[in-house]
């Protein structure tokens, strides 16, 4: 199973909005609503950001957001801030049970 | 608090093994599913193994599929992931997931521990 395809880095500005892309396939993405997303800090564990394509886990602030069409999938960050900067990965349930992670993506806050 | 802690990393020779454990504690373990994933040094997340609350179904990924097992104890509290036939490229940071959302599959990851590294080298 290979890995989801990101960007290898995104940057933006404070106060803008940014998009991350994360691209499968009709064997992971486009066939299932299970996507997922976690920011990482350096040194640090994942933590979950968006689960299951557009849901955000208690706690987490109303400017991340995600979407899904066909095989993509997209995490927004809207009023882009400081402590925004990390890596950030996707993942996806496949068709053979199993899960898949995307490439990474490093954000950068210019 | 909910909590994993993973132990038992550490330096072992391509072809032996080595048993990574992770306590949990914060909530009815036996309720939810638990995961391993896996990053290499400077590298990206790949999900390695799940098994579900009860233990009675468990995936791997390809990568690892007839070297690793993955087994929890419901009385204990405890997630293994017995390693076996270890390789260069298993070296990584070993973290254990909870899943957040999904009873049968390993779909989100709501709790990690801090990890534990796992180095095969000669």
């Amino acid at each position: 199973q290979s890995a989801l395809t990101q960007p290898a880095s995104v940057s933006g500005s404070p106060g803008q909005s940014i998009t991350i892309s994360c691209t499968g396939t009709s064997s992971d993405i486009g066939g299932y609503n299970f996507v997922s997303w976690y920011k990482q800090l350096p040194g640090k564990a994942p933590k979950l950001m968006i689960f299951e394509v557009s849901n955000r886990p208690s706690g987490v602030s109303n400017r991340f957001s995600g979407s899904k069409s066909g095989n993509m999938a997209s995490l927004i960050i809207s009023g882009l801030q400081a402590d925004d900067e990390a890596d950030y990965y996707c993942s996806s349930f496949t068709n053979r049970s199993t899960l898949v992670f995307g490439t990474g993506t490093k954000v950068t806050v210019l | 608090e909910v909590q994993l802690l993973e132990s038992g990393g550490g330096l072992v020779q391509p072809g032996e093994s080595l048993r990574l454990s992770c306590a949990a504690s914060g909530f009815t373990f036996s309720g939810y599913a638990l995961s391993w994933v896996r990053q290499a040094p400077g590298k990206g997340l790949e999900w390695v193994s799940f098994v579900s609350g009860s233990g009675g179904t468990t995936y791997y990924a390809d990568s690892v599929k007839g070297r690793f097992t993955i087994s929890r104890d419901n009385s204990k509290n405890t997630l293994d992931l017995q390693m076996n036939s270890l390789r260069a490229e298993d070296t990584a940071i070993y973290y254990c997931a909870k899943e957040g959302y999904n009873w049968n599959y390993a779909s989100a990851f709501d709790i990690w521990g801090q990890g534990t590294m796992v180095t095969v080298s000669s």
